[in-house]
Formats: C-alpha cells, sequence, structure tokens
C-alpha cells in the first residue's frame, strides 16, 4: 500500500507568516491529493483536492501544489483562526490512507 | 444542505459487536459513495471503510477487514458499519463521510460523529 509522509509533524508560527506543510507519497498518486483542516474538538474541513483545487469558501490564503510524489500545502499569511491539525489524504484508489498529520500552533 | 448525523456508539466490552449508522439528508444518497473514517483519542485520522452508490463496491483498511461491514440502504438514506469481534484499539470517533463520487474519492461533508469504547 501507498504510504503517505507529512513533515513536520508539528510546528509554531507567528501571524502573518507563510506555512508550509508537506506530504509525501511513497509511489506516485497523480494528483488525487486532498488536505483537510481540523481544529481542536471539531470536524475534519476540506480545504483542497486534487493537489490545488481550492474547495468552496475556504480562504484563498491556503493553497496546495504538486511535484511527482510531493505536496505542499501553504498558508500564505497565518491567522489565529488557522490553528488546526492538517491533513493530507490520497483518493487514487484503496486505501484512500491519511498522513499522520501537522498540528499548526499561533 | 448536506446532513450527516450519526448514531449506535457506545461501551462495548471487547470481543462485542456494535453497529453504527449515519443518516443522510440534503442529496442525492444513491448517486454518491460513502465513507467511515475514525479518530482514536489524541490520533489522527483513519479510513476504515467505503461503499459505493449503488452498494456494490466495499472496501476496507487492513485493521477491519474481516471484522467490519459496511452496507447502505438507499431507500432510508442511511448507512452503516457493523462492528464486530471489537478491540481496545478499535476505540475511537466514528465519523461518516460524503464521497465526492460515485465510488472513490475525497470527503466534501463529515458527520459529528459517534463515540465508540471499547473497554470491560
Amino acid at each position: 500500500d501507498i504510504q503517505m509522509t507529512q513533515s513536520p509533524s508539528s510546528l509554531s508560527a507567528s501571524v502573518g507568516d507563510r506555512v508550509t506543510i508537506t506530504c509525501r507519497a511513497s509511489q506516485g498518486i497523480s494528483n488525487y491529493l486532498a488536505w483537510y483542516q481540523q481544529k481542536p474538538g471539531k470536524v475534519p474541513n476540506l480545504l483542497l483536492y486534487a493537489a490545488s483545487s481550492l474547495q468552496s469558501g475556504v480562504p484563498s490564503r491556503f493553497s496546495g501544489s504538486a511535484s511527482g510524489t510531493d505536496f505542499t500545502l501553504t498558508i500564505s499569511s497565518l491567522q489565529p483562526e488557522d490553528v488546526a491539525t492538517y491533513y493530507c489524504q490520497k483518493y487514487d484508489i484503496a486505501p484512500w490512507t491519511f498522513g499522520q498529520g501537522t498540528k499548526v500552533e499561533v | 444542505e448536506v446532513q450527516l448525523l450519526e448514531s449506535g456508539g457506545g461501551l462495548v466490552q471487547p470481543g462485542g459487536s456494535l453497529r453504527l449508522s449515519c443518516a443522510a439528508s440534503g442529496f442525492t444518497f444513491t448517486n454518491y459513495a460513502m465513507s467511515w473514517v475514525r479518530q482514536a483519542p489524541g490520533k489522527g485520522l483513519e479510513w476504515v471503510s467505503t461503499i459505493s452508490g449503488g452498494g456494490y463496491g466495499t472496501w476496507y483498511a487492513d485493521s477491519v477487514k474481516g471484522r467490519f461491514t459496511v452496507s447502505r440502504d438507499n431507500s432510508k438514506n442511511t448507512l452503516y458499519l457493523q462492528m464486530s469481534s471489537l478491540r481496545a484499539e478499535d476505540t475511537a470517533v466514528y465519523y461518516c463521510a460524503k464521497v465526492i463520487a460515485v465510488a472513490g474519492g475525497f470527503f466534501d461533508y463529515w458527520g459529528q460523529g459517534t463515540l465508540v469504547t471499547v473497554s470491560s
């Protein structure tokens, strides 16, 4: 099975900082990669799909990119409400594996 | 408005069984695959199972294969997860999630989750 490895596992940044989270697939998954945000005590929320397509209603400071088997989630200007754990997920074929998560603190 | 409401969670002894339900509304249920995702206390998300829109395709994580069965009743807009031979490591919040297509894909809507605790 393809493994999804996120880095870092946690980070702390200041308001206004540019934040980058990486997700690496152990094999090619084309662009079948989604990103979710889970705020403390809340349900996961879809941010991006197809590696770089922004879900409706998600602020434009969130963006995604892909290079081979490496995928990146970028928050261009970190806001206090972005405190959350972020997960990547492959969805090419089963199993639809999640990364282990990246906890972002402000 | 899409709504997903899970029920059926609770405390069960190791080796026991439990059936979770997820009542869906706000979309044409039969047109979309549905999934179960779980989250152990303080841990990350783990995909558990997916069922296609018509119910003919099912997929399971290795950790639950042979113990869990996903099903759906499209006449009732309801998704189910029958869990048996439960283990302590199955303790988690179980979310149902709507898939963006009739078979596999990512999840665009999630329920609020139902807690399953496996303990003696």
